[in-house]
């Protein structure tokens, strides 16, 4: 079935260093999603890509969706302790007429202060 | 607006024993769904809805059953309960092509 493959499981990081997230998939995906979970808490949406190519940042979030739309990064400058956390990626199911998603196991974010 | 709202937070449960894990949403979106969280698993479909009268399986719905008789509400059954179903459970509505919006979950324990 439809996966992709999450990496890192786990990164740990100094407050300030920089962290990246990749999403990688065998097939070609319509559009992807961004999530965060706070240790404890429940997943909330942070963006969705859909055009080849795509860039967007969301103060130091930046998300992005490669030329073949296979694959997709999330990359947080400077990171701080309120950045702590799980970063999932969840793509369309077959095309996603039911609206489901399909969630990668997530990479977990610890910062050292 | 509360969004979903999941019941109960926390449940523990005996082996062989049932219950409905409630979920109501107020922002009058058609899909609702629910998933389980297990350790490090990610997240893994168990039912969904695209709107009132209408339910379909997901990746792993053993176990569980679910109604969605209103557009608000999608309860989640869980009969005869067993170990494997300790879990994380969170329920999640959207209206395309936004993203999720999910409950607080429920923390179930079956022992």
């Amino acid at each position: 079935g439809q996966q992709v493959m999450q990496i890192p499981q786990y990164q740990h990081v100094q407050e300030g260093e920089d962290f990246t997230t990749y999403c990688n998939s065998s097939t070609t995906l319509s559009n992807i999603q961004w999530y965060k979970q706070r240790p404890g808490g429940h997943p909330v949406f942070l963006i969705q890509l859909v055009k080849s190519g795509e860039v967007k940042k969301q103060k130091r979030l930046t998300f992005q969706f490669g030329e073949a739309k296979k694959n997709s990064s999330l990359h947080i400058t400077a990171t701080q302790t309120t950045d702590v956390g799980t970063y999932f990626c969840a793509f369309p199911n077959y095309g996603g007429s039911q609206g489901n998603l399909i969630f990668g196991k997530g990479t977990k974010l610890s910062v050292k202060p | 607006n509360a969004g979903v709202t999941q019941t109960p937070k926390f449940r523990i449960l005996k082996i062989g024993q049932s219950m409905t894990l409630q979920c109501t949403q107020d922002m009058n979106h058609n899909y609702m769904y629910w998933y389980r969280q297990d350790p490090g698993m990610g997240l893994k479909l168990i039912y969904y809805s695209v709107g009132a009268g209408i339910t379909d399986k997901g990746e792993v719905p053993n176990g569980y059953n679910v109604s969605r008789s209103t557009t608000e509400d999608f309860p989640l059954r869980l009969e005869l309960a067993a170990p494997s179903q300790t879990s994380v459970y969170f329920c999640a509505s959207r209206v395309l092509p936004e993203g999720y919006t999910f409950g607080s979950g429920t923390r179930l324990t079956v022992v």
